[in-house]
């Protein structure tokens, strides 16, 4: 069965603090994208990335950072969290031929910033 | 402008009933468009992808694409409460390969 694991389910963090998200996908994918759920707005995309060690920036990079090492690891960095990053986060992955569509999404990640 | 854009609703709509979703979109290069659904408290899952003009069916799904108004539409028959989710319209942009956007969603709700 296919899989695309986020790290952590809940995160509660202070602003300032340096925050990281994982997400680690079992189907050799080599595209992976992090994109961001707010009520009213969508999912709204951060960064993605379509191999390892390469990034491009989604329509809301601003605050955050991205890391692909390995071509299972997708991470995503708040380097100084603030509260209007409080957000539900969603990791997925899809093959190289992105023309299908089919993004495997992650069980989210939300993540509330005090 | 969004480059993705649909009425958030909610829609309701009784059981049986037909079910119809609206989305524009502004790249007018784009080839590639997407319905997803997402169940509350869940992540979405992709229901139908269309590229060409016209209708696409399948089962009680029906997508619609018409790129000269740069609408895509989705259909859904014989509406079911199962049916009562999230629905979002995602495009792949021409402008930058492997870009997957996504609009605001639609909830739909199937009223018994």
């Amino acid at each position: 069965d296919v899989k695309v694991t986020q790290s952590s389910r809940y995160l509660v963090k202070r602003t300032g603090e340096k925050v990281f998200l994982e997400c680690v996908q079992d189907m050799d994918h080599e595209n992976m994208f992090w994109y961001r759920q707010d009520p009213g707005l969508g999912l709204r995309l951060i960064y993605f990335s379509y191999d390892v060690k390469m990034k491009e920036k989604g329509d809301i990079p601003e605050g955050y950072s991205v890391s692909r090492e390995k071509k299972e690891r997708f991470s995503l960095i708040l380097e100084s969290a603030s509260t209007n990053q409080t957000s539900m986060y969603l990791c997925a992955s899809s093959p190289v031929d992105t023309n299908t569509g089919e993004l495997f999404f992650g069980e989210g990640s939300r993540l509330t910033v005090l | 402008q969004k480059e993705v854009e649909q009425n958030s609703g909610p829609l309701s709509v009784p059981e049986g009933a037909i079910a119809s979703l609206n989305c524009t979109y502004s790249d007018r290069g784009s080839q590639s468009f997407f319905w997803y659904r997402q169940y509350s408290g869940k992540s979405p899952e992709l229901i139908m992808s269309i590229y060409s003009n016209g209708d696409k069916e399948d089962g009680r799904f029906t997508a619609q694409l018409n790129k000269a108004s740069q609408y895509v539409s989705l259909l859904i028959r014989d509406s079911q409460p199962s049916d009562s989710a999230t629905y979002l319209c995602a495009v792949l942009l021409y402008s930058s390969a492997s870009k997957i956007i996504f609009g605001s969603g639609t909830r739909l709700s199937i009223r018994p």
